[in-house]
């Protein structure tokens, strides 16, 4: 149990374009789902948390216009690179936080995302 | 602020040598505490975790004690594999998730 996916695993794309990548609570329902950003050989570093239904809350120093968190659903989070140029290029990991509680304060990850701008 | 710290790598062992990687947290509250592993090119998978003082996780020979007195919880095991080899992060779970800088393992045959 507990299975959080991310799609696609990696994109690479052009300057100027923007990106959708979703992450997606198998088995359970997601009340809260972070993102994370980790840049080579680094530690992760939360970029946003995103809450079912309301506005995401970005840690300071992300840029809400340039990535955009949508968690439409229990199960849905989606973040959206936009205008993404060669320095966006990242790791990007999600993780659900299950709404039972029965782990309530366990993080489940995603297998993560290779964006690639070029 | 909650914290974590663990000691820098990169780390290399011998095959069926014993691992300890330091992990020591500065927090409010009462913590859970984790460990997990990082494989090339992946995600983060759940190693073992600790929900209160005192409490060890194992898992895959890995273990680690939360010990409430010296704010540690060490990863450690007996006798390591070449299959080890990855980069291991220590993390807790307060006002938020808050992970160590990690730790990468290479283990030689």
């Amino acid at each position: 149990g507990a299975v959080v996916s991310q799609h696609p695993s990696w994109v690479i794309c052009k300057s100027g374009t923007s990106v959708k990548i979703e992450c997606r609570s198998l088995d359970f329902q997601a009340t809260t789902m972070f993102w994370y950003r980790q840049f080579p050989k680094q530690s992760l570093m939360l970029m946003a948390t995103s809450n079912e239904g309301s506005k995401a809350t970005y840690e300071q120093g992300v840029e809400k216009d340039k990535f955009l968190i949508n968690h439409a659903s229990l199960t849905l989070s989606t973040l959206t690179v936009t205008s993404a140029h060669p320095e966006d290029s990242s790791f990007y990991i999600c993780s659900a936080r299950d709404r039972t509680g029965g782990s309530y304060n366990e993080q489940f990850f995603g297998p993560g995302t290779r964006l690639t701008v070029l | 602020g909650d914290s974590v710290t663990q000691m820098e790598g990169p780390v290399t062992l011998s095959e069926e040598a014993c691992l300890t990687i330091n992990c020591t947290y500065t927090a409010t509250g009462y913590p859970s505490l984790f460990w997990y592993v990082q494989y090339p090119g992946e995600g983060l998978q759940l190693l073992l975790k600790a929900t209160k003082a005192d409490d060890k996780g194992s898992n895959k020979g890995f273990e680690a004690t939360y010990r409430k007195e010296t704010t540690s919880f060490h990863l450690e095991k007996g006798s390591v594999q070449v299959s080890d080899s990855a980069v291991y992060f220590c993390a807790l779970s307060g006002h938020k998730f808050y992970f160590g800088s990690g730790t990468k393992l290479n283990v030689k045959p």
